[in-house]
């Protein structure tokens, strides 16, 4: 199974700041007949479940705000809040959708207010 | 556009059998993969399989043994069923829509539903 691993495991930030998200997968997940990375993002809010976020791993969903942006490649993801709002906390995780399941996700990075 | 909305029994005892059904309206279940996924109290996310709307499979093998996954599509219903069940199965299970291929992200999720497993 390729072992997906987030960090770091929570971050507090101030409005207004950026933050950061690392996801670092076991082995490459960038598929080179179509040049696309298999990872996803997603934001879970408490008693919600998960929404996408992001996927091939730079992509945003129709619908979420610009100050969310995925980039990374190959093994090494980063998610990035250009300006934190009070509405991003949560919990981040990102999973890999690459060939054969199973497609796991990393452990969460729960992000705070400062 | 699409909901889904999970049922379960909230309870099940231990070694017993956990049956939870994923209702899904607003689209047809047809020509779609739908994966069910779990997340035990206060923890991440565990991926435990996939289904087309044509009956194929693919589970995790961690747990290839005990589940099984099947579709109504008459009914546009998902069903899940987990075997010799144990504390360590308690979580809430969520079924969710692929966004494409087997191999593609979870675009819409439903709200999940928990079950306990104590006796």
């Amino acid at each position: 199974d390729i072992v997906v691993t987030q960090s770091p495991d929570s971050l507090a930030v101030s409005l207004g700041e950026r933050a950061t998200i690392n996801c670092k997968s076991s082995q490459s997940i960038l598929y080179d007949s179509n040049n696309e990375n298999y990872l996803a993002w997603y934001q879970q809010k408490p008693g919600q479940p998960p929404k996408l976020l992001i996927y091939w791993a730079s992509t945003r969903e129709s619908g979420v705000p610009d100050r969310f942006s995925g980039s990374g490649s190959g093994t090494d993801f980063t998610l990035t809040i250009s300006s934190l709002q009070a509405e991003d906390v949560a919990v981040y995780y990102c999973q890999q959708y690459y060939s054969s399941p199973p497609y796991t996700f990393g452990q969460g990075t729960k992000l705070e207010i400062k | 556009q699409v909901q889904l909305q999970e049922s379960g029994p909230g309870l099940v005892k231990p070694s017993g059998t956990l049956s939870v059904t994923c209702t899904v309206s607003g689209a047809s279940i047809s020509s779609y993969y739908w994966t069910w996924i779990r997340q035990s109290p206060g923890k991440g996310l565990e991926w435990i399989g996939y289904i087309h709307s044509s009956g194929s499979t693919s589970y995790n093998p961690s747990l290839k043994s005990r589940v099984t996954i099947s579709v109504d599509t008459p009914k546009n219903k998902l069903s899940l069923n987990l075997t010799f069940v144990t504390a360590a199965d308690t979580a809430v299970y969520y079924c969710a829509r692929n966004r494409g291929g087997s191999n593609r992200p979870l675009g819409g999720w439903g709200q999940g539903t928990l079950v306990t497993v104590s006796s």
